[in-house]
């Protein structure tokens, strides 16, 4: 079966620095697909960015990028320039079957 | 109106209750999904339906009902539930359900179940 781990509870930044948030998963398959969704307060969640497996090239949308190692079966998101916005609920994805337990990122001003 | 729309979006009901949430999609999807999550647990896939018709069940318990009128809808009934079964109660659609289930997920924002 497919597991998901989000080993950090919790993680705090500054505004406008750096952040890395840790997600390792179990999978038999060669060919899928892994997702980084935030929830805010408002409760809705929102996708952040999606990685095929089958690509190398690290998927990267604006200030969000990730570090995928396949052979470690690792999935760690990077958030630059943190703002006051990205406060909320992070959850790893593996497919839409396979969920972590969620890192809940402060950022502090 | 766009997006997932779940209604109600707070709901308390005995145990002894039925009970019923909603969850309407205006995105042209045709898969839709039921999601449970609770404190510090991950989302747990309760339901999927894909063009009307159900195609995942995770060992959901009978009191859980859900139903697929048509793929703009989804609803899921509930009776006979237990304390342990508050949650936040996520529904989702995505453009397809295909092999692979690699299509992005587009979520409303939950109805939160507490269950006395």
């Amino acid at each position: 079966a497919q597991t998901v781990t989000q080993s950090q509870p919790e993680m705090s930044v500054q505004e406008a620095e750096t952040v890395t948030l840790s997600c390792t998963y179990d999978t038999s398959e060669s060919d899928y697909y892994l997702f980084w969704y935030k929830q805010p307060p408002s409760r809705q969640m929102i996708l952040v960015i999606r990685q095929e497996a089958y690509k190398q090239q690290n998927a990267t949308e604006n200030r969000f990028s990730v570090n995928f190692q396949k052979a470690a079966k690792s999935f760690s998101l990077k958030i630059s320039d943190s703002q006051l916005g990205d406060a909320a609920m992070y959850f790893c994805a593996y497919d839409d079957m396979r969920f972590g337990a969620g890192t809940r990122l402060t950022v502090k001003p | 109106e766009t997006g997932v729309t779940q209604t109600p979006r707070h709901l308390v009901m005995g145990m002894t209750n039925k009970k019923s949430l909603k969850c309407e999609q205006h995105l042209g999807h045709n898969a839709m999904y039921w999601y449970k999550q609770s404190a510090k647990k991950p989302l747990e896939l309760m339901f999927v339906y894909s063009l009307e018709e159900r195609v995942e069940n995770n060992s959901v318990p009978s009191r859980f009902s859900p139903e697929c009128p048509n793929s703009s809808h989804l609803f899921l009934h509930l009776h006979t539930l237990q304390p342990e079964d508050s949650a936040l109660y996520l529904c989702a659609s995505s453009q397809d359900r295909g092999t692979g289930n690699h299509e992005k997920l587009f979520f409303g924002s939950g109805t939160q179940l507490s269950v006395l």
